[in-house]
């Protein structure tokens, strides 16, 4: 049983560059989500996945910033033109949900995260 | 006003000692969840315990458990005879509502160094 696995583990980039992140979640799990977290705090929602569907996108989430999810399988994370302010480390979570039952119990599994410092 | 606060920074507890990390949360709903996770230097979020706000008793999972006081809103994580490996970040989260989806909220953190 393989957990959620996150690629790469760390990304150096310079100010104004793109960078993609790759995540794939545990195999049956329909939720994906991702998160971003600075030093010193918990992490904040970005946006989650029902299968292919986007379905919540948080305020943080820049239109610089773009998720997919193709297939309902592995989702990316792209940030366009990096400034130093996304420096943080990206954690994508998975879990397995289902609709029309109380969710407050849904458990997350999460990834070892991208850091990502912008130079 | 914040969804989760954690008021200890840090903590240090003796090995094999029990140790309190405090949470106290926020919600208007009456529907909820609580979460503890664990996060070690290698960064990922590991699920420690969970406990419903309709749940009548106190969540345990092996060596951890939650005093949760809805009165007070509190969620505190209590783990017990405490291990080296324990030494981490710990968070608080919950989840809200009833139907659809809900955020999970994250507070800021503790950090607790077991001592040998």
């Amino acid at each position: 049983d393989t957990g959620v696995s996150q690629d790469p583990r760390h990304k150096i980039t310079k100010r104004g560059q793109n960078v993609t992140f790759r995540c794939d979640p545990i195999s049956e799990h329909n939720r994906l989500y991702w998160y971003r977290q600075t030093l010193g705090q918990g992490p904040e929602f970005l946006t989650y996945f029902q299968n292919e569907a986007q379905l919540e996108k948080s305020r943080l989430l820049s239109d610089r910033f773009s998720a997919e999810r193709p297939k309902g399988s592995f989702s990316t994370l792209e940030i366009q033109r990096t400034e130093q302010g996304d420096s943080a480390m990206y954690l994508c979570a998975s879990s397995l949900a289902f609709p029309g039952q109380g969710t407050t119990n849904e458990k997350l599994f999460f990834g070892s995260g991208t850091q990502l410092s912008v130079l | 006003a914040q969804k989760i606060t954690q008021t200890q920074p840090g903590m240090f507890v003796q090995e094999k000692e029990a140790v309190t990390l405090d949470c106290t949360y926020d919600t208007s709903d009456q529907s909820y969840g609580l979460f503890w996770y664990k996060q070690p230097s290698s960064g990922e979020m590991i699920f420690l315990i969970y406990q419903g706000s309709y749940d009548e008793q106190n969540a345990t999972e092996g060596r951890y458990s939650l005093n949760f006081q809805k009165a007070r809103k509190s969620a505190n994580l209590v783990i017990s005879a405490s291990q080296l490996g324990d030494s981490a970040m710990y968070f608080c989260a919950m989840r809200e509502g009833s139907g659809g989806y809900q955020k999970v909220t994250f507070g800021i953190g503790t950090k607790l160094q077991v001592i040998p």
